[in-house]
């Protein structure tokens, strides 16, 4: 079975730069994370999608940050402009749950390590 | 909002002796789920268990069993016999049942020793 797929795995920007990064989840399943992990830090819900709508974006910060998750399969995060402080890994995952809720396991993709400067 | 506790940032374990990472949770929901999660230093996150609220046992998986005291708000992760390979940070979250805030706390990191 193949995992959840992200790409680029390295990326580079200057601040006031945008960037985009890609999540393909497992084939089948439902709810997508999109998580921002700090160095040293746990990681951070940015925003979950159920199918191709959006069940939390709270703690997205909506000025510079946007995703979109198209026919509820592949997703793509953007930052514009970049931020020093968004130098970050971010992280996506997915879940075979199709009821928000009842998750049990999440599976998460490599990362893709983003360093602004 | 949930929160997640992790009071201990590092743990030192000899080989072959059992440990435990703790993990406090703060939620007003009666119904919620429970997870730890390992990530080595090549930064994948690997499931190790999951426990719901509801669940009358303990949840065991391998090595791994997660000692729940819901009255305390405590999932304390145990592991037996750690091993070189366990070496790692430990992170503990936790979901509701709405499947929002699904939330993480800030890790333990676990060094092993031969």
């Amino acid at each position: 079975e193949a995992g959840v797929a992200q790409s680029p795995r390295y990326k580079i920007i200057e601040k006031r730069q945008s960037v985009a990064f890609w999540c393909n989840p497992i084939s089948g399943h439902a709810t997508l994370y999109w998580y921002q992990q700090i160095l040293g830090q746990g990681p951070k819900l940015l925003i979950q999608f159920q199918n191709n709508g959006v069940v939390d974006d709270s703690q997205l910060p909506k000025d510079r940050f946007s995703a979109e998750r198209l026919k509820g399969v592949d997703s793509t995060l953007k930052i514009q402009p970049a931020k020093l402080e968004d130098s970050a890994v971010y992280l996506c995952a997915s879940s075979l749950a199709t009821f928000v809720g009842t998750e049990k396991k999440l599976f998460f993709g490599s990362g893709t390590q983003l360093s602004v400067l | 909002a949930q929160k997640i506790t992790q009071t201990q940032p590092g743990m030192f374990v000899q080989e072959k002796e059992a440990v435990t990472l703790d993990c406090t949770y703060d939620t007003s929901d009666p119904s919620y789920g429970l997870f730890w999660y390992k990530q080595p230093s090549s930064g994948e996150m690997i499931f190790l268990i999951y426990q719901g609220s509801y669940d009358q046992q303990n949840a065991t998986e391998g090595r791994y069993s997660l000692n729940f005291q819901k009255a305390r708000k405590s999932a304390n992760l145990v592991i037996s016999a750690s091993q070189l390979g366990d070496s790692a940070m430990y992170f503990c979250a936790m979901r509701d049942n709405y499947g929002q805030n699904f939330v993480f706390g800030p890790g333990t990191r676990l060094s092993v020793l031969p």
